[in-house]
C-alpha cells in the first residue's frame, strides 16, 4: 500500500487566481494520476503524470489550464490556473500498485468565489 | 474503450439488512475490476478487487462482489448493513489488459442505512 498527503486540504480562491495542490507519497511510484470530482459526481481523470515527462492530459483538459510538474518518484504537483467558480471541486491524486489497484490522497476541496 | 455502469445513484437501506449495489461492466478483454468506498470528507478507499481468479471476491468491512462474465456484472454485497457503512460506493475497471493506463469509475452510488 502507499500513504498519499495532499496540502492544502481546502482552499477558498478568488476568481482569476491559481492554486498550487501538492501530493506526496510515501514511496517511490512511476505513475501518479489527478483527478477532479465534482460536487455530487465520479471521478474525472485529469491527467497522468511520469517522472521526467510530460504529463499525459484527457480529453477536455489542457496543460495551460492544469500545469503538472513531476520533479520526482514521490511529489507532484498541480496548478489550477485561472480559476473560475466552475472549476470549484474536489482535486485527489492517486498512485497505482502492481495490481493495478489506486491509493489516494484525502483529496483537495478547492472552492472559488 | 471500457465502461461502468452503476445503477441507482441512491441506495436506502435499514441497519441489519442485505447490501445489494449493482455494477455492470463493458470491456473488450478480461477486465481487471474493483470497488472503492468513499466516506465523508475523505479519498478514496479500496474494498476489493477481481483481478481474474476467484470469481467470488473477499473484502474488508464484511463486503464481497461476485464477478458473472455472462451478465457483464460485478455487484457488490453485504449481509448485514451497519451504520458504519453509510457511503459512497464507486465501481471501477482497469484498462491495463488493453495496454491501457487509465481506471474508470462509474458514477457511484451513495449508501444510506437507517436505524
Amino acid at each position: 500500500s502507499a500513504v498519499i498527503s495532499q496540502k492544502p486540504s481546502r482552499d477558498i480562491c478568488q476568481r482569476g487566481t491559481s492554486l498550487t495542490i501538492q501530493c506526496q507519497v510515501d514511496s517511490q511510484v512511476t505513475m501518479m494520476f489527478w483527478y477532479r470530482q465534482q460536487p455530487g459526481q465520479s471521478l474525472t481523470l485529469i491527467a497522468t503524470a511520469n517522472q521526467g515527462s510530460e504529463a499525459t492530459y484527457e480529453s477536455g483538459f489542457v496543460i495551460d489550464k492544469f500545469p503538472i510538474s513531476r520533479p520526482n518518484l514521490t511529489f507532484s504537483t498541480l496548478t489550477v490556473s485561472n480559476m473560475s467558480p466552475e472549476d470549484s471541486s474536489i482535486y485527489l491524486c492517486s498512485v497505482e500498485s502492481l495490481a493495478y489497484e489506486q491509493f489516494f490522497g484525502p483529496g483537495t476541496r478547492l472552492t472559488v468565489l | 474503450a471500457q465502461s461502468v455502469t452503476q445503477l441507482g445513484s441512491h441506495v436506502s437501506v435499514s441497519e441489519g439488512a442485505l447490501v445489494l449495489l449493482r455494477c455492470n461492466y463493458s470491456s473488450s478483454v478480461p477486465p481487471y475490476l474493483f470497488w472503492y468506498v468513499q466516506y465523508p470528507n475523505q479519498g478514496l478507499q479500496l474494498l476489493l478487487k477481481y483481478t481474474s481468479a476467484a470469481t467470488l471476491v473477499k473484502g474488508i468491512n464484511g463486503f464481497e462482489a461476485e464477478f458473472k462474465k455472462s451478465e457483464t456484472s460485478f455487484h457488490l454485497t453485504k449481509p448485514s448493513a451497519h451504520m458504519s457503512d453509510a457511503a459512497e460506493y464507486f465501481c471501477a475497471v482497469s484498462d491495463r489488459r488493453s495496454g491501457g493506463f487509465k481506471t474508470i469509475f462509474g458514477a457511484g452510488t451513495r449508501l444510506f442505512v437507517k436505524a
